[in-house]
Parts: C-alpha cells; sequence; structure tokens
C-alpha cells in the first residue's frame, strides 16, 4: 500500500515564475492537505481539499491556489514566486471523520532564486 | 487561536538513556488531539504518538510515552532507552477533535543522541 506521494522531490524556480506542486493521497483517503514548512520551522497549513473544494484555508495569500481531482489527487499552484517562498511543501492526507490519522508525504523542496 | 509552544529547540541525551521533550499549547477547547511528529533528514513526518484529550490515561507506544496535563495545558514526550535512529526534529501538534481539521505545529525540537 503506498503511503502519500509527491513530485517533484526537489525543483528549482526563479522569481516571478509560476509552480505546480503534486500530490497522490493514501490509498482510502480522500482530504488533502498542504503545508509549507521554512527552514528551521514547524509546518504551516495552507488549505485542505475534499470533495474536489477548498474547506479550509489558512494564512496564505491568493497566490496560494490549489486544486483536487476526482481520484482525490491534488495540486499546489503557486504564483508569482517570492524568494520568501522557498521551503518545503508537505502533502497530508486522510480519511473523512474526527479522529483520523492524518499522514505526510516525504514533501516537494522548493527553492526560489 | 489554537497555539503550540516548544521552549527547547535543541536536546541531547546518551545513548540508552532517557529524555524529555516539552511541549505547552494553547486553546480554548475542551475537546481535541494531541501528538508527537518526528522529522528525520528525510523530511517526512512520522507519527510517534496521539492522546486524546478526553482521555485520562497517557499514551503509550513502546518506549515512548506522553505525560498529559490537561489543566496546565501541557503534553511533554519521554522517549525511554534512546537509540540512535531516535534524532530527528520532534513536532507537538494540535488539532481540533470535529471535522478534518488542520494540524498546529510547534516549532520543534532537534533531538541528538550521543553514542
Amino acid at each position: 500500500d503506498a503511503g502519500v506521494t509527491q513530485s517533484p522531490t526537489h525543483l528549482i524556480k526563479t522569481r516571478g515564475q509560476q509552480v505546480t506542486l503534486r500530490c497522490s493521497p493514501k490509498s482510502g483517503h480522500d482530504t488533502v492537505s498542504w503545508y509549507q514548512q521554512a527552514l528551521g520551522q514547524g509546518p504551516q497549513f495552507i488549505f485542505q481539499y475534499y470533495e474536489e473544494e477548498e474547506r479550509q484555508r489558512g494564512n496564505f495569500p491568493d497566490r496560494f491556489s490549489g486544486h483536487q481531482f476526482p481520484n482525490y489527487s491534488s495540486e499546489l499552484n503557486v504564483n508569482a514566486l517570492l524568494l520568501g517562498d522557498s521551503a518545503l511543501y508537505l502533502c497530508a492526507s486522510t480519511a473523512t471523520g474526527a479522529g483520523n490519522t492524518i499522514y505526510f508525504g516525504e514533501g516537494s523542496w522548493l527553492t526560489v532564486v | 487561536a489554537q497555539t503550540v509552544t516548544q521552549s527547547q529547540p535543541e536536546m541531547s541525551v546518551q545513548e540508552a538513556e532517557t529524555v524529555t521533550l516539552s511541549c505547552t499549547y494553547d486553546t480554548s477547547e475542551s475537546d481535541y488531539y494531541l501528538f508527537w511528529y518526528k522529522q528525520p533528514p528525510s523530511r517526512q513526518m512520522i507519527l510517534v504518538i496521539r492522546q486524546e484529550a478526553y482521555k485520562q490515561q497517557n499514551a503509550t507506544e513502546n518506549r515512548f510515552s506522553v505525560n498529559f496535563q490537561k489543566a496546565a495545558k501541557s503534553f511533554s514526550l519521554k522517549i525511554s532507552d534512546s537509540q540512535l535512529g531516535d534524532a530527528a526534529m520532534y513536532f507537538c501538534a494540535y488539532r481540533r477533535s470535529f471535522g478534518n481539521e488542520k494540524l498546529t505545529f510547534g516549532t520543534g525540537t532537534r533531538l541528538t543522541i550521543i553514542p
């Protein structure tokens, strides 16, 4: 049983460009969340998708957007990249229901130069 | 808003000894979950242990146990018989108990195991 998978593992972008990160949830999971982890910090919640809709959103600007597909996989898009967007982006999945365990992928390392 | 505080940026322990990592949190909720996640150099967050706030009994998973003090809003992690593989960043996290609520993380504690 594959866990949460993310791609790409590492990427380098130039300031002002756009990036798309991808996530496949663990089998049986229908809810996907994205977190940003800056170097030396704890992960910060970006948003959550369930039934192809954004259900919750953290304190991130509209440059951060996402999508969930019918197969529950998800994309995170960041437009007009800033140097401060350099971070590890973690995808997490869970099955709907209070108390269900949240599983994380290994993350996508984004460097903006 | 809920906050999670880890006041120990770094800790070290001799192999086979016991170490305790501290965590405090702030919430107005009465029902919630608390977690300890481990993040090794591979960067994947791995769940170590979880505690339901309505349970008075402290959670235990093999060498890992917690001391949950609800009134004090304290949630510490004790690692017994420390092993080299325990070296990692440890994050304390909070989650409200209903729905698919987000995790709120602390800033982490880097644990070093001394051979």
